[in-house]
């Protein structure tokens, strides 16, 4: 049964960086038939989605968010990260990992999620 | 970008009633349209992908149609379980979702 778990610090200060880590058990994120996602929520809000890492190292983000955003692997853990920087009050949110079947687009349907961790912007 | 939106952005409906949730993509996704369901605390959780495809063990009372800008999730008969938000999602460029619209009971 596969499964992802996000880890990393819950609080974060304005101007830093969030990063997180989503390690997945249960099959490898080296798998060519996969793709591996980041969503958040604000509380209260929609879901957002991130950027997505490919087994081959290719990344793929939100425009709104490219700027900031950077999603790595590290195959030999069964771990991607996602790293956020210059963050503010608006990036508050649920963070959620995620994996999509591979296919004829880029990003593709979530059908396995972690729990999700919940990250506050504040000083 | 690509926005979607959902309406209503919240529904009241009782067990066993037929419900319809809309969604509308500002450009055509073909249909390339995915829908979640996502209780509180919980994370979201897939039921229809490319915008009619149910997924394996969902019942069959979900179902969704549409391709192009239009997309709609049908709930035959609401059952007590089905009372939660619901979430479209677009992956024909790049990924956006709606804003959800909430099933609220009766």
């Amino acid at each position: 049964q596969l499964q992802l778990q996000e880890s990393g610090p819950g609080l974060v200060k304005p101007s830093e960086t969030l990063s997180l880590t989503c390690t997945v058990s249960g099959g490898s994120i080296s798998t060519a038939s996969y793709y591996w996602g980041w969503i958040r929520q604000p509380p209260g809000k929609g879901l957002e989605w991130i950027g997505t890492i490919y087994y081959s190292g290719s990344t793929y983000f939100n425009p709104s968010l490219k700027s900031r955003v950077t999603i790595s692997a590290d195959t030999s853990k069964n771990q991607f990260s996602l790293k956020l920087s210059s963050v503010t009050a608006a990036d508050t949110a649920m963070y959620y990992c995620a994996r999509a079947p591979g296919g004829p687009y880029l990003i593709g349907h979530f059908g396995y999620w972690g729990q999700g961790t919940l990250v506050t912007v504040s000083s | 970008d690509i926005q979607m939106t959902q309406s209503p952005s919240t529904l009241s409906a009782s067990v066993g009633d037929r419900v319809t949730i809309t969604c509308r993509a500002s450009q055509s996704i073909s249909s390339w349209l995915a829908w979640y369901q996502q209780k509180p605390g919980k994370a979201p959780k897939l039921l229809i992908y490319k915008a009619s495809s149910l997924e394996s063990g969902v019942p069959s009372r979900f179902s969704g149609s549409g391709s192009g800008t239009e997309f709609t999730l049908t709930i035959s008969s609401l059952q007590p379980d089905d009372f939660a938000t619901y979430h479209c999602q677009q992956y024909n460029t790049y990924s956006s979702f709606g804003q959800g619209t909430k099933l609220e009971i009766k």
